[in-house]
């Protein structure tokens, strides 16, 4: 199976602030690398496909980049809605896997 | 607008077994592999099974493989996910997902609400 790697596990920021996680893939999987972000006790909701592309109707202030075993989620400015927990997928193979996760706190 | 509604969860003792099901409207469902993903308490997204668009090709964890089965009623608009011989790390939130396409590797572009399956004496 293809192990994915996210850092960091928590992250502490303030509204404005510009972040940014990283996914690490154990093996390289191409572009195939989704990104999601999670509410509690919602549903994940796709923000980034294909590393680099935005879904329909995700605020452009979230980008995706990176290929081959090393991916990278920014959020160039942050707002107060952003604050939640993301998360990566590999779909390079269809044992699909997920990082760990990343919570993203208000400073 | 795409929906996705789980029912079924509940509680069920080690050993038991629980079917569950995701009702889907506003698409095509044929035309698009579905999937179940698992999210125990406090932890992260684990994906359990997929199943193409006709049925034909299905996949499963190896978590879960020789004791889950997914199936899906095309004429119905539904999935399902039979559990057998459940353990107490079954215990999650199962998340029915829609996939962009109708097979081959992909991302999940539609989840549902979930539902909770506590496996517990």
């Amino acid at each position: 199976d293809i192990l994915v790697t996210q850092s960091p596990s928590t992250l502490s920021a303030s509204v404005g602030d510009r972040v940014t996680i990283t996914c690490r893939a154990s093996q390289s999987i191409s572009t195939w690398l989704a990104w999601y972000q999670q509410k509690p006790g919602k549903a994940p909701k796709v923000l980034i496909y294909k590393a680099s592309s935005l879904e329909s109707g995700v605020p452009s202030r979230f980008s995706g980049s990176g290929s081959g075993t090393e991916f990278t989620l920014t959020i160039s400015s942050l707002q107060p809605d952003d604050f939640a927990t993301y998360y990566c997928q590999q779909y390079n193979s269809y044992l699909y896997t997920f990082g760990q996760g990343t919570k993203l706190e208000i400073k | 607008e795409v929906q996705l509604v789980e029912s079924g969860g509940g509680l069920v003792q080690p050993g038991g077994s629980l079917r569950l099901s995701c009702a889907a409207s506003a698409f095509t469902f044929s035309t698009y592999a579905m999937n179940w993903v698992r999210q125990a308490p406090g932890k992260g997204l684990e994906w359990v099974s997929s199943i193409s668009g006709s049925g034909g090709t299905t996949y499963y964890a190896d978590s879960v493989k020789g004791r889950f089965t997914i199936s899906r009623d095309n004429a119905k608009n539904t999935l399902f996910l039979q559990m057998n011989s459940l353990r107490a790390d079954d215990t999650a939130v199962y998340y029915c997902a829609k996939a962009p396409t109708v097979a081959g590797q992909y991302y999940f572009d539609y989840w549902g609400q979930g539902t909770l399956v506590t496996v517990s004496s």
